[in-house]
Parts: structure tokens; C-alpha cells; sequence
């Protein structure tokens, strides 16, 4: 139980192009998802904070504008990464807190992440 | 500022010798600490939540405790399975933030 899943797992885009990153609650509902982003060998850092139909809480330090977050059910948040650039790549993890279903509402339960590479 | 400081940065085992991972930890007030365990390219994968100081919980070969300033994740007779990142996470009471702040995690080798 507790299932989250992330699409895709991989994507490698050129300069100034915008990717969308999904992420889904499988087996039940989250109130809230959040998004973090992991470099090499470093902890995982909270980019924003999204609750189903309201606007994303973004940490101090992250680019709303370029890091564009929409939380469109309980089971569906997609991360846009504008116009990214190479200092962007890096891997792109989300985490969905539930509600209903299987799980602990208290808990995160991870996706696997997606890699992007910015040439 | 919250912070969750985990070490040793690696631990290198032989199969069957157990040790024990340390997570110490500053936060305003503590809601519940978590730990999880993340393989090479993966999403962590979530393990034990502790919420207040004296509590423990097992799961296998593994043992979570909790103290006021700091965890520990105790690890019985380990196999090279168990080889993985574990990950020590903190999430703070009161506020409107939400999210967990995690430590750098022990990369931990179990050698056969």
C-alpha cells in the first residue's frame, strides 16, 4: 500500500525548453504532496508544498515562476520546470502525504524520482 | 532553523555485524522523526515515524529509538540486502511548514 509513482523516470531536454514531471498517488488520496530536489551525495531539499486545489508553498530560495506546481486532484501534482536550464538538472523527487486509502496520514511516502538533464 | 545532522557519512559492515546509525537532531518543537531507506536511484522508501522521546519501533533487522536530541537506528545481524542509504528526516510542530527536513543519510555497505 502506499504507492506513488512518477512519469518519467528519466528526461534529457535542451536549453530553454519546459518539462513536466507527474506524480501520482496510486492507492489513495493525498491532501498534500510536496516536491524536493536531490544533488549527488546531498540530502534531499523541499522545493514547495502543494494541497489539492490551492496554490503551492514554495521555500524560501525557489523560483515559483520557474518551478511552476499544480495539485489538479487528490491523486495527480505535476511539477513544470520553465525554460530549464543546466543548473536545473538534477533529481526531481515528490511525496504524497494521504487522507484516504492505504498509508499513515501522517507519513510521506516517496516516488522514485525523475532525472533531468539539461544539455 | 531545523536541522538533522546523520553519521557516520558511510559505514562499512560484514554480513552479520551490528552497528548502529546516529541522527541528531535541533527543531522548535517536534511533531515526528522518520527514517527512511533510499537505494541508488531511487525514492526513499519509508521506514519508521518515532514521535516523542523513549518510544521505539523494529521492523526485520531494524530498530528506531528516540531521545530528545537525537535517534538512533539500530541494525541486528545485517545481510548485504540491507545495503542502502538511510535517510533521517525530522518534521517540526506548529507553523505553516510542512515538509521534512532531511540529514545527508549514512550510506551503508554490508559486506557478504
Amino acid at each position: 500500500g502506499a504507492v506513488v509513482s512518477q512519469h518519467p523516470s528519466r528526461v534529457i531536454c535542451k536549453s530553454g525548453t519546459s518539462v513536466k514531471i507527474e506524480c501520482r498517488s496510486l492507492d489513495f488520496q493525498a491532501t498534500t504532496m510536496f516536491w524536493y530536489r536531490q544533488f549527488p551525495k546531498k540530502s534531499l531539499m523541499l522545493m514547495a508544498t502543494s494541497n489539492e486545489g490551492s496554490k503551492a508553498t514554495y521555500e524560501q530560495g525557489v523560483e515559483k515562476d520557474k518551478f511552476l506546481i499544480n495539485h489538479a486532484s487528490l491523486t495527480l501534482s505535476t511539477l513544470t520546470v520553465t525554460s530549464a536550464h543546466p543548473e536545473d538538472s538534477s533529481f526531481y523527487i515528490c511525496s504524497a502525504r494521504g487522507g484516504t486509502g492505504q498509508g499513515r496520514s501522517d507519513t510521506q511516502y516517496f516516488g522514485p524520482g525523475t532525472r533531468l538533464t539539461v544539455l | 532553523e531545523d536541522q538533522v545532522t546523520q553519521s557516520p557519512e558511510a559505514l562499512r559492515l560484514q554480513e552479520g555485524e551490528s552497528s548502529s546509525l546516529n541522527c541528531s537532531y535541533t527543531v522548535s518543537g517536534l511533531r515526528g522523526l522518520f527514517w527512511y531507506r533510499q537505494d541508488p536511484g531511487k525514492g526513499p522508501e519509508f521506514l519508521f515515524t518515532l514521535y516523542s522521546a523513549g518510544e521505539e519501533k523494529e521492523k526485520e533487522r531494524l530498530k528506531a529509538t528516540l531521545t530528545k536530541k537525537e535517534s538512533f537506528l539500530h541494525i541486528t545481524a545485517p545481510k548485504p540486502e540491507d545495503s542502502a542509504t538511510y535517510l533521517c528526516a525530522v518534521q517540526a510542530s506548529g507553523g505553516g511548514a510542512d515538509g521534512l527536513t532531511f540529514g545527508k543519510g549514512t550510506h551503508l555497505i554490508i559486506q557478504p
